[in-house]
């Protein structure tokens, strides 16, 4: 399995403002995500967060909007930039470790639950 | 991009019936994994089972890639089995792309 911690679990934002996520892993040699899940909704991709680099942006997710660090192999931040109610959802972190040579079996945290009045 | 449908949408069961959940995909996939979202929202690994069939417990999972779907088999079912059971696929990249969930609730 993976220890994954997340910060803050949830919070209650107003419109406009911006909201920075910690996620912290257990393991050096992984790759790391963040999803989204709107109310109601199944999981989307927003990104995987690159150690060094950028982060890579699915279709739908711009850098503007949804910021990504990872400065170091076992932290990442994920920060929702100018919120607007509609950015109301669950936001995860989550982990897929190297076993061997190999990627595997992904983890997730245990979320932040936002909502922006 | 995979589309990952899955059935029943919804499920209302009496405490100690069983269930089978079903994952269909539309491409060939690398892995398969099956999850369960507490109410709490956290999600939590039930299997990594890209092929073949596993067991853990009153739980069971069974992929058959070739015919691109994966059940979930659900026997005695508890309340605490209440949540939302998702699977999730990975193709050539190396992230989950999730179904649309299997909403289950067990009354006592």
């Amino acid at each position: 399995s993976a220890v994954i911690s997340q910060k803050p679990s949830r919070d209650i934002c107003q419109r406009g403002t911006s909201l920075t996520i910690q996620c912290q892993v257990d393991s050096q040699v992984t790759m790391m995500f963040w999803y989204r899940q709107q109310p109601g909704q199944s999981l989307t991709l927003i990104a995987t967060a690159n150690q060094g680099s950028e982060a890579t942006y699915e279709s739908g997710f711009v850098i503007d909007k949804f910021p990504i660090s990872r400065p170091n192999l076992t932290f990442s931040t994920l920060t929702v930039s100018n919120m607007s109610p509609e950015d109301s959802s669950i936001y995860l972190c989550s982990e897929k470790p190297r076993r061997g040579m190999v990627y595997n079996e992904q983890f997730f945290g245990p979320g932040t639950r936002l909502t922006v009045l | 991009g995979i589309q990952v449908e899955q059935s029943p949408p919804d499920l209302i069961l009496q405490e100690g019936a069983n269930s089978t959940l079903r994952c269909n995909f539309s491409d060939s996939v690398n892995n398969l994994q099956w999850f369960h979202q507490n109410p709490w929202g956290q999600l939590i690994n039930l299997f990594y089972i890209p092929s073949g069939t596993k067991q853990n417990g009153r739980l069971s999972a069974t992929t058959v890639a070739t015919e691109r779907y994966s059940l979930l088999y659900i026997s005695s079912s508890q309340t605490t089995d209440s949540g939302v059971y998702f699977c999730a696929v990975t193709t050539g990249a190396n992230n989950l792309f999730f179904g649309t969930g299997t909403r289950l609730t067990v009354i006592p």
